[in-house]
């Protein structure tokens, strides 16, 4: 199974960047989002499909519908350029990626 | 803190064996399903194996079943990942993370893995 998500995305500082990943595991199980910056580990962003864990900043949100997920950032600060993986499972305990999507701050 | 500190990556030839460690700190690492992801140079992460607690549910990616194996050391506070017949294609930095089945049903920690470049 594939988790689609598109290569890019460009904002600019302020405002609301939207980050769609869509594949048939989605209707039946949870999403996950995870920030990567250059040369550094993955970070847990959203967990089961609209939770933040705590120290993520509030303007990191999520959503779903059908068998597509959205990560948005309302007010996309530069730091937040980096590149975004959302993750779920096919099965209960086989788990796949998205491609992931670059987030460009312009 | 909780701490997952890669080693055993480097540069190897097409056909080598290679076993990649992960040491776990700060957690009771043995009550804590492990995962092991790689993202090749410039691409996207891709999901290896998982392994629970007592060793007892292995699982793997699909397109990597028969030349990675995935175990631990719960003693040790130790992941490993054996890796044989080594290809070009195996070429990626791999990371353990850990699996929190509590809150975030998810990969909750990563170490900063390590890099593994087979090349003759």
């Amino acid at each position: 199974s594939e988790l689609t998500q598109p290569p890019s995305v460009s904002v600019s500082p302020g405002q609301t960047a939207r980050i769609t990943c869509s594949g048939h595991p989605l209707p039946n199980h949870y999403a996950y989002w995870y920030q990567q910056k250059p040369g550094q580990a993955p970070v847990l962003v959203i967990y089961k499909d609209s939770e933040r864990p705590s120290g993520i900043p509030e303007r990191f949100s999520g959503s779903t519908s059908g068998t597509a997920v959205t990560l948005t950032i309302t007010g996309v600060q530069p730091e937040d350029e980096a590149d975004y993986y959302c993750h779920s499972t096919d099965s209960s305990d086989i788990w796949v990626f998205g491609g992931g999507t670059k987030l460009a701050v312009l | 803190e909780v701490q997952l500190v890669e080693s055993g990556g480097g540069l190897v030839k097409p056909g080598d064996s290679l076993r990649l460690s992960c040491a776990a700190s700060g957690f009771t690492f043995s009550s804590y399903t492990m995962n092991w992801v790689r993202q090749a140079p410039g691409k996207g992460l891709e999901w290896v194996a998982s392994i629970s607690t007592s060793s007892t549910y292995i699982y793997y990616a699909d397109s990597l079943k028969g030349r990675f194996t995935v175990s631990r050391d719960n003693a040790k506070n130790s992941l490993y990942l054996q890796v044989t017949s080594l290809r070009a294609e195996d070429t990626a930095v791999y990371y353990c993370a850990r699996f929190d089945q509590l809150i975030t049903v998810a990969l909750d920690y990563w170490g900063q893995g390590t890099l593994v470049t087979v090349s003759s």
